[in-house]
């Protein structure tokens, strides 16, 4: 069974900064990895995707993820932070667009405080 | 293009009551699914489907039924809930085939179960 693990609860990190938010995964095949950012009382938003090719993806927003297969990761950095960054953040697995309906497993969330 | 929309955006429930949380989406997506989300526990698939006519159990199923008739809706019904089902409820779409299978997610439904 597909999984994933965010190690990191919380995080707090001062403004101009960087953020490096790790994600590790157990999937026995090739998998299509994804970020998602949700704001306070918000919805889901992309942030980028991998599913094949270059292993270091540009999301929006400023930040990127490289994938690493021989650790099963997938961290999420960006170089700078910004206070509007302060979010909750997503790491998710699944099997793509043929794999079954596209079933996604999240990891449990990491909690993004940004200081002034 | 209005995306993944959810009615309403909040609910409180007695338990035992019955409710429909409502899912449409303009984007014709074949893959519908529901999540809910729970403090600590990230989103948990609770049903999907497939197509019209088509649907299946995810992870957290019991309690919840859902339907779908058509491509665009994919309602989630609580035929007697519980506190238990007091969450965050999200419904997102995807597309089948090519692509990434990126999902596009609703602004969810916050419902409270007393």
């Amino acid at each position: 069974a597909q999984s994933v693990t965010q190690p990191d609860i919380h995080i707090t990190v001062s403004e101009g900064a960087s953020l490096e938010l790790r994600c590790n995964y157990s999937y026995g095949a090739t998998p299509y990895l994804f970020w998602y950012v949700q704001s306070p009382g918000q919805g889901l938003q992309l942030l980028l995707k991998y599913f094949s090719g270059d292993t270091l993806v540009q999301g929006i927003k400023g930040f990127e993820a490289e994938f690493k297969r021989s650790q099963s990761s997938f961290n999420l950095r960006k170089p700078s932070v910004h206070w509007s960054d302060a979010a909750e953040y997503f790491c998710a697995v699944g099997a793509g667009p043929t794999g079954g309906g596209n079933k996604l497993t999240f990891g449990t969330g990491t909690q993004l405080k940004v200081e002034l | 293009n209005a995306g993944v929309t959810q009615t309403p955006k909040f609910q409180v429930l007695k338990t035992g009551q019955s409710m429909t949380l409502q899912c449409a989406q303009d984007m014709n997506h074949e893959y519908m699914s529901w999540y809910r989300q729970d403090p600590g526990m990230g989103l948990r698939l609770i049903h999907y489907s497939v197509g019209a006519g088509i649907t299946d159990q995810g992870e957290v199923p019991n309690g919840y039924n859902v339907s779908r008739s058509t491509t665009e809706d994919f309602p989630l019904r609580l035929l007697s809930a519980a506190p238990s089902q007091t969450s965050v409820y999200f419904c997102a779409s995807s597309r089948s085939g090519g692509g990434t299978g990126e999902q596009y997610f609703g602004p969810g439904t916050r419902l409270t179960v007393t």
